[in-house]
């Protein structure tokens, strides 16, 4: 079974301050990164689609880094607001059995305090 | 453009009974993918649905099933329902050909309680 790891689990800012977490993944076979955003009550909002090594892609503030080489990505958020909390997924593209999926990790939960 | 609607929001059952809930993707998606959320756990991917067709398939036991009409509306089934079934269960959709290399547009999910 093919995990994707992310970390921190949770994490805490202040509003102003940057802050970044990780995605982990196999190395073998990439195909696709995705990144989502899912804030309490709502759907899982995407933010990036990366499927290039050496990726970066930017909306906003938010910024992703893909090293598929070595098998993570790193998403950044540049002065986090009250309204960048949230929790951060990402899923890694799996194929299994002659099926493709998505393979979710369970996320980071940033909470920015005013 | 209208989002993607699922229905209904919230569901209690009890258990040995079955379920339906129904998922209408954006105008234009031909691609419908559906996922379970449980506490602790990620998105666990069920399966997914092209063009009336199940053209994916995560690792659930037979009990779940679905199907995708000529809308491409879909619908999920689950049958002799247990108490693991309790969950969020999401739907996405998409507009490209690729599963992977498309962004996922989602609902706001179905909370499923089995009693």
């Amino acid at each position: 079974i093919l995990n994707v790891e992310q970390s921190p689990q949770s994490l805490h800012v202040q509003e102003g301050d940057s802050t970044n977490f990780t995605c982990s993944f196999p190395s073998s076979n990439f195909y696709a990164l995705h990144w989502y955003r899912w804030e309490t009550a709502k759907s899982p909002e995407a933010l990036f689609v990366m499927t290039l090594n050496g990726d970066e892609k930017k909306k906003g503030r938010i910024s992703a880094t893909l090293n598929t080489k070595e098998g993570y990505s790193y998403l950044y958020i540049k002065g986090s607001q009250p309204e960048d909390s949230a929790t951060y997924l990402c899923a890694f593209r799996v194929r299994e059995g002659g099926s493709e999926k998505l393979v979710f990790g369970k996320g980071t939960k940033l909470t920015v305090n005013p | 453009k209208a989002g993607v609607t699922q229905t209904p929001r919230y569901l209690i059952k009890t258990r040995g009974q079955q379920v339906t809930l129904s998922c209408s993707p954006i105008s234009g998606h031909r691609s419908v993918s559906w996922y379970q959320q449980t506490p602790g756990q990620g998105l666990q991917f069920l399966f997914e649905y092209f063009s009336e067709t199940q053209r994916n398939k995560g690792n659930f036991p037979g009990r779940f099933s679905g199907r995708q009409f000529s809308n491409s509306r879909s619908e999920m089934n689950v049958s002799t329902l247990e108490l693991g079934d309790s969950a969020l269960y999401l739907c996405a959709s998409s507009g490209g050909v690729s599963l992977a290399k498309n962004i996922q547009y989602f609902g706001a999910g179905t909370r499923l309680s089995v009693l």
